[in-house]
C-alpha cells in the first residue's frame, strides 16, 4: 500500500513563529509537492521538487520555503507565520517519466495561525 | 491567467443525472489531463487520466480532451448519491509538474 505521510493533521501556531510541515513518502517518487487548499480557490502549488536538493517555485511560494534533503522526505517551511497562512497544506508525490503523473496524496495538516 | 480554470460550482444534480464538469487550460505544453475526486475530510484521489484528445470511457465515467481548444471535461452518467464529492482537474507536463484547477463540489441527492 503506497503512503505519503504527513507529520501532523492539526497545528496551531502564532504569528511569526517559524513552522515545519514534513512529508514523507515511501514509493521511491521523483516529484514531491506542497499545495495549500482553501474554499473557493482549489490547490494551489507552493513548491515542488523533481530531485534531490532540487526545487522550483509553483504558483505561490511567497513566504514559504521547502528543503529536499533526501529523496523520501520534503519539507515545507514557514519562515515566520502570519495568519493568511491558515490553511488545509497537502503534500503529494508522483514517479517519474511519461504517464507517471498519478499523484499520491497526504491526509493533509490543518495550519492554524493565530 | 491561471494555467487551469474550473468552474467552482456547487453543483447539485439529483440522483440518475448525467453530471457534466469542465477546466479550461491555457498552456500547450501540459500534455497530461487527470479528475481527482475528494471526499470531505481526505486527499484527492485520481479518477481519470488521459493524454491524448478525445474520450476515454471507465464505467460511469468519461473523460474528455480537446487539446486545439485547451478543454477537458468528466462526464459522469447516472449519477449516484456516492458520487458527492468534490472534483478536481488536472493538467501535468514532462518535467512533471502538476497544476490543479479550483475544483467543482458535487453533490447528488437520492
Amino acid at each position: 500500500d503506497v503512503k505519503v505521510t504527513q507529520s501532523s493533521r492539526y497545528l496551531v501556531k502564532r504569528t511569526g513563529e517559524k513552522v515545519f510541515l514534513e512529508c514523507v513518502q515511501d514509493m521511491d517518487h521523483e516529484n514531491m509537492f506542497w499545495y495549500r487548499q482553501d474554499p473557493g480557490l482549489g490547490l494551489r502549488l507552493i513548491y515542488f521538487s523533481y530531485d534531490v536538493k532540487m526545487k522550483e517555485k509553483g504558483d505561490i511560494p511567497e513566504g514559504y520555503s521547502v528543503s529536499r534533503e533526501k529523496k523520501e522526505r520534503f519539507s515545507l517551511i514557514l519562515e515566520s507565520a502570519s495568519t493568511n497562512q491558515t490553511s488545509m497544506y497537502l503534500c503529494a508525490s508522483t514517479g517519474p517519466g511519461t504517464g507517471k503523473t498519478e499523484a499520491f496524496f497526504g491526509q493533509g495538516t490543518r495550519l492554524t495561525v493565530v | 491567467q491561471k494555467e487551469v480554470e474550473q468552474d467552482p460550482g456547487p453543483l447539485s444534480v439529483p440522483e440518475g443525472a448525467i453530471v457534466s464538469l469542465n477546466c479550461t487550460y491555457s498552456n500547450s505544453a501540459f500534455q497530461y489531463f487527470m479528475w481527482y475526486r475528494q471526499y470531505s475530510r481526505k486527499g484527492p484521489e485520481l479518477l481519470m487520466y488521459t493524454y491524448s484528445s478525445g474520450n476515454k470511457e471507465d464505467g460511469r465515467f468519461t473523460a474528455q480532451v480537446d487539446k486545439s481548444s485547451k478543454y477537458i471535461s468528466l462526464f459522469i452518467r447516472d449519477s449516484q448519491p456516492s458520487d458527492s464529492a468534490t472534483y478536481l482537474c488536472a493538467i501535468g507536463n514532462q518535467g512533471g509538474k502538476l497544476i490543479f484547477g479550483q475544483g467543482t463540489e458535487l453533490s447528488v441527492k437520492p
